[in-house]
């Protein structure tokens, strides 16, 4: 079965770079999340979007900024890029049916910032 | 809002051990509850999951019970095995479809042969 793609999976960048990260839902899936997973920490969630439209906001950072298109495929970008912003970026997807409601990851881009 | 409290680890089991990992969760409403889990250097998979009291959620020989009254989420595996060595998290998601996942710290279990 399809699963969610992201890319790059390896991203390594510079302080005060930018970066933009892809992701491509599952086939149909018509919801798309972004979260944030620091070294040996949880997931934190970032941000979500529904039908290309902004669903929900989390602990994302000005600097930081998302969108859907219209194939469902989303982008976050990110600018002034911070030693802190190191980590692993997750997409989700889900098809918004309440009864079927849930949220599968990608693998994950691995982002570093020197 | 929304939170996830789930065992520390690391947990250290010799293969064939029972394996409990506790989870409790504060939430309004009927939440939905999820179990991952997190292989090294990979993404997170879903495991298992449940959508309303009572539902028990398995895969793969793990399996947690979804219990309001004690507002708990405790994954078992009767035998487990070195493959099953990962990081399991224990999340949440909001009553209402399309809402983000809350997460608990995620337990690091490690199965030695």
């Amino acid at each position: 079965a399809a699963g969610v793609i992201q890319s790059p999976r390896h991203l390594i960048k510079e302080k005060r770079e930018t970066a933009t990260l892809k992701c491509y839902p599952i086939p149909r899936h018509d919801t798309v999340y972004w979260y944030q997973q620091g070294p040996g920490q949880d997931p934190q969630f970032l941000i979500s979007f529904y039908e290309k439209m902004q669903s929900d906001k989390g602990s994302i950072p000005d600097r930081f900024s998302a969108q859907q298109f219209s194939d469902y495929h989303s982008e976050l970008n990110m600018s002034s890029l911070e030693l802190g912003d190191s980590a692993l970026y997750f997409c989700a997807s889900s098809l918004l049916v309440a009864s079927t409601d849930t949220q599968y990851f990608g693998p994950g881009t691995r982002l570093t910032v020197l | 809002g929304n939170s996830v409290t789930q065992m520390e680890g690391p947990v250290t089991l010799s293969e064939e051990a029972f394996l409990t990992i506790n989870c409790t969760y504060t939430a309004t409403g009927y939440p939905s509850l999820f179990w991952y889990v997190q292989y090294p250097g990979e993404g997170l998979q879903l495991l298992l999951k449940a959508t309303k009291a009572d539902d028990k959620g398995s895969n793969k020989g793990f399996e947690a019970t979804y219990r309001k009254e004690t507002t708990s989420f405790h994954l078992e595996k009767g035998s487990v095995q070195v493959s099953d060595s990962a990081v399991y998290f224990c999340a949440l998601r909001g009553e209402a479809a399309g809402n983000k996942l809350t997460f608990g710290g995620g337990t690091r279990v490690l199965v030695k042969p």
